[in-house]
């Protein structure tokens, strides 16, 4: 079944703790991408990625670090989680493009309910 | 900059009535355009899309009309079941794959 995957699902967490939410794809996507959700704020993308060894800045990457050494795998790293943290995040893939123009649908994964406390 | 804004809810309705959910939209260049739908509990899933000035698209008995020249997108779906109850997003993606999204649209189809 094609999917995306994150792990945990729910994470309650201290300040400063460091901590990794991993995401997976098996659908072969180049393009990978990091949101969260907040209520009133909508979504909000933090880091992109369009193949392996490529990330981009989003809209709010302060206070995230993400990684991608493999294209399936997209982690997200809180190095020294803060609690305006506290939010609902979403890992999402899709095919590549090319030229840079297209409308490829994004499939995103269950979504990640973390609270730091 | 880019954005989108999208009409505040939440928006309740009678199961049958029509729905139109406003979206509008600030970009540079030529953004692709979508609506996303969110069940309760569960991750984003596209409804629908539409890449260039005044295409359509649809899905599922929803439509929306990419208007360049009112920078809008609006959802329509013209008899509304209680299923479609969920949050709606409306997006863009700006050459270059960065997305902006709405801060979402909550829909309750009463019977």
């Amino acid at each position: 079944e094609a999917q995306v995957t994150q792990n945990p699902r729910y994470l309650i967490t201290v300040t400063g703790k460091k901590l990794t939410v991993t995401c997976s794809q098996n659908m072969n996507h180049e393009y990978m991408s990091w949101y969260r959700q907040d209520p009133g704020l909508g979504l909000r993308q933090i880091y992109y990625s369009m193949n392996v060894e490529v990330t981009d800045k989003g809209d709010v990457p302060e206070g995230y670090k993400v990684s991608r050494k493999e294209k399936r795998n997209f982690p997200l790293i809180l190095e020294s989680p803060s609690p305006n943290q506290t939010s609902l995040y979403f890992c999402a893939s899709s095919l590549g493009l090319a030229g840079g123009i297209g409308s490829n649908e994004q499939f995103f994964g269950p979504g990640t309910r973390l609270t730091v406390l | 900059g880019n954005s989108v804004t999208q009409m505040e809810g939440p928006v309740t309705l009678s199961e049958e009535a029509f729905l139109t959910i406003n979206c509008t939209y600030t970009a540079t260049g030529y953004p692709s355009l979508f609506w996303y739908v969110q069940y309760p509990g569960e991750g984003l899933q596209l409804l629908l899309k539409a890449t260039k000035a005044d295409d359509k698209g649809s899905n599922k008995g929803f439509e929306a009309t990419y208007r360049k020249e009112t920078t809008s997108f609006h959802l329509e779906k013209g008899s509304v079941q209680v299923s479609d109850s969920a949050v709606y997003f409306c997006a863009l993606r700006k050459p270059g794959n960065q997305f902006y999204f709405g801060t979402g649209t909550s829909l309750t189809v009463i019977p």
